[in-house]
């Protein structure tokens, strides 16, 4: 079965500091997305990504976020100046012809401290 | 009204009962339903579509009325193994999908 994979799996940052977190979506996807949970809360939506641009962002989506596709395979997630409050468990996820729904990686658990 | 609300519960229901769990929706130009599952500090995983017809799989069965914007998950037969929390999921557009805080679940042996 296809799977969405994110790397690392868990990332420990200084506050103040850039980190970037990595996708592989499902190779024939064409809509990808990263969400965030922080822990004991819901599921957010950050962003939405299609045909090399994005599709929607939401609030939490501000201008220390980014995104990118650098090779066709990646979709990677930036956040330049990270704050304490960015501490949650980031996910990816991917839509297309080949899977019902949205298939989401394990996540990368990102500590700011 | 909140874009996805589900009843957070917990809901401690005894090995081999039947428990249901609904969800309401705001946008009722709302597209495609799920029901998806998550284990603590696991990543989503879709159990279910739904559909205006109602849909089955095993001992799990969807249903979506639209007309009062709700959707429901019913567990028949309950396991152990079906503790989780299970979010509602609504597809706004293809870029875009909501979920709700999500119901957790404990079967109890």
């Amino acid at each position: 079965e296809p799977e969405v994979t994110q790397t690392p799996s868990h990332q420990v940052t200084q506050m103040g500091q850039e980190v970037i977190l990595r996708c592989v979506p499902i190779s024939n996807h064409l809509y990808f997305y990263w969400y965030r949970q922080i822990l004991g809360q819901k599921v957010e939506f950050l962003v939405s990504f299609y045909n090399n641009e994005i599709s929607e962002k939401s609030e939490i989506f501000d201008d220390q976020f980014s995104v990118e596709r650098p090779d066709g395979s990646n979709f990677t997630l930036k956040i330049r100046s990270t704050k304490l409050e960015d501490s949650a468990m980031y996910f990816c996820a991917s839509s297309g012809p080949s899977t019902i729904g949205y298939t989401f990686g394990s996540g990368t658990r990102l500590t700011v401290v | 009204r909140k874009e996805v609300e589900q009843d957070p519960g917990p809901f401690n229901v005894p090995e081999g009962a039947t428990v249901a769990f609904n969800c309401t929706y705001s946008n009722s130009a709302s597209q495609s339903f799920f029901w998806y599952r998550q284990d603590c500090r696991k990543e989503p995983k879709l159990l279910m579509s739904v559909y205006s017809s109602g849909n089955e799989d095993g001992r799990f069965t969807a249903q979506l009325n639209r007309a009062s914007q709700y959707i429901s998950l019913l567990i028949r037969d309950s396991k152990l193994s079906d503790s989780a929390t299970y979010l509602c999921v609504v597809n706004v557009r293809d870029d875009k999908i909501i979920f709700g805080k999500g119901t957790r679940l404990h079967i109890l042996p």
